[in-house]
């Protein structure tokens, strides 16, 4: 079956105009989550949504950073104002429910110049 | 939060040998999993395993979480298991990721 799509699967922007990143997650899979991997860094979580509902949205970096999820479904991870710092792959992740195995997408690599 | 620990951070063999991988957890876990990360940045599962053991072909997985510790075993490794592995744990936040051990197989 499908997988975990992304789009773009890169993205370059220059520094403080607004990017959007997509995720379509595996169908059935009410779990979703957004991670960062920087260069040479671990990955980073940076927020996950129970249906449409965020929990918990102390991962993201900064009050540039926000994300929705629609329909229990696609979820939209959007920077204003972009800076060199956010430059970075952006990772998405599903699982069939909190705590089962998550499963993941291959990326949106966002360069800001 | 929960801290994950990986070693080696770095892993050097000559293909057809065999490898163990460690990761550490500072807390009790409700999800573990390991993952490689191939050379175009895709994570792929290898196991999902909160706890016992699994394997899967030429590798196999422990996790022992009364003693928070996981390990993963490489036998026979191919120029193919080259890459970055990582562990990940989920406690009561989504997975917190270890910082990967890079393994590089060499002919």
């Amino acid at each position: 079956g499908a997988g975990v799509s992304q789009s773009p699967s890169n993205k370059v922007t220059e520094k403080g105009k607004d990017v959007e990143l997509r995720c379509d997650p595996i169908s059935g899979h009410t779990a979703l989550y957004w991670y960062r991997q920087s260069l040479g860094q671990g990955l980073e979580f940076l927020i996950y949504f129970q249906g449409n509902s965020a929990p918990d949205k102390s991962g993201l970096p900064s009050d540039r950073f926000s994300a929705e999820r629609t329909g229990g479904s696609v979820s939209t991870l959007t920077i204003q104002r972009t800076q060199q710092e956010d430059s970075a792959v952006y990772l998405c992740a599903s699982s069939l429910g909190l705590g089962n195995e998550q499963f993941f997408g291959p990326g949106t690599r966002l360069t800001v110049l | 939060g929960i801290q994950v620990e990986q070693s080696p951070p770095d892993l050097i063999l000559q293909e057809g040998a065999n490898s163990t991988l460690r990761c550490n957890f500072s807390d009790s876990v409700n999800n573990l999993q390991w993952f490689h990360q191939n050379p175009w940045g895709q994570l792929i599962n290898l196991f999902y395993i909160p706890s016992g053991t699994k394997q899967n072909g030429r590798l196999s997985a422990t996790t022992v979480a009364t003693e928070r510790y996981s390990l993963l075993y490489i036998s026979s490794s191919q120029t193919t298991d080259s890459g970055v592995y990582f562990c990940a744990a989920m406690g009561n936040t989504p997975l917190v990721f270890g910082k990967g051990t890079r393994l590089s197989v060499i002919a």
